[in-house]
């Protein structure tokens, strides 16, 4: 079955640390997302991609940066890593065409617990 | 952006009905989405609204839809203990990819 998979699912780090989330999916699709939930904000987008080379920035992208060099992985880098950035982290999937009046779902992953110390 | 709003918590009995309420801004969304959320899971989607219809039911959960006042509501008939997590609203801009959520609503179901 096709998956969307995120690793580390926990992870404590100190600040100032470089930190890189992995998300891998197995959907085969072209859109990837990245979302941080906190308490009381729900999800807000950090950083998206539509496609291979394809990288936007979200509401909150500030000190975090994507690559996308295939189709499958969407790894997230949080440059410098501080305390703001404790939070859980989501990476979502969805097969994505522009196109009016397209659902397009998004499946989430498991999410990675980050403790910045 | 468009501000999707949603009431934090609820709780109801076991085998009572359950309505969980979300408003949204931008009249141009053209799906809305309902997502699960269990602790320590990531969301998984419930079920999932076209912006014209105005009402979808599937087993205990019945969607419904106001376009003019941007409203959009869960029910679930018959709440189960297995029901108490947290369910986030997010609606889907027309012509991209991007979705908007909600802060999410706890429920708690007590026996």
């Amino acid at each position: 079955d096709a998956e969307i998979t995120q690793s580390p699912r926990h992870k404590i780090t100190e600040t100032g640390r470089q930190v890189t989330l992995a998300c891998h999916q197995t959907w085969n699709h072209n859109n990837m997302f990245w979302y941080r939930q906190d308490l009381g904000h729900g999800l807000r987008l950090i950083h998206y991609s539509y496609g291979v080379q394809d990288t936007n920035k979200g509401e909150v992208s500030d000190g975090y940066s994507v690559s996308r060099s295939n189709t499958e992985d969407l790894p997230l880098t949080l440059e410098s890593a501080a305390s703001s950035q404790t939070s859980v982290y989501f990476c979502a999937s969805s097969s994505g065409t522009i196109a009016a009046g397209e659902k397009n779902i998004q499946y989430f992953g498991a999410g990675t617990r980050l403790s910045v110390l | 952006g468009e501000d999707v709003e949603q009431s934090l918590f609820l709780s109801v009995r076991e085998g009572d009905s359950s309505v969980i309420n979300c408003t949204y801004t931008d009249s141009s969304s053209t799906y809305l989405y309902w997502y699960k959320q269990e602790p320590g899971a990531g969301l998984q989607l419930l079920t999932y609204i076209f912006s014209n219809m105005d009402m979808k039911q599937d087993q205990r959960l019945t969607v419904l839809l106001n376009k003019k006042d941007k409203h959009l509501s869960l029910r679930i008939a018959d709440t189960q203990t297995g029901d108490s997590a947290i369910y986030f609203c997010a609606s889907q801009e027309d012509n991209f990819n991007k979705f908007y959520f909600g802060s999410g609503t706890k429920l708690n179901v007590k026996p």
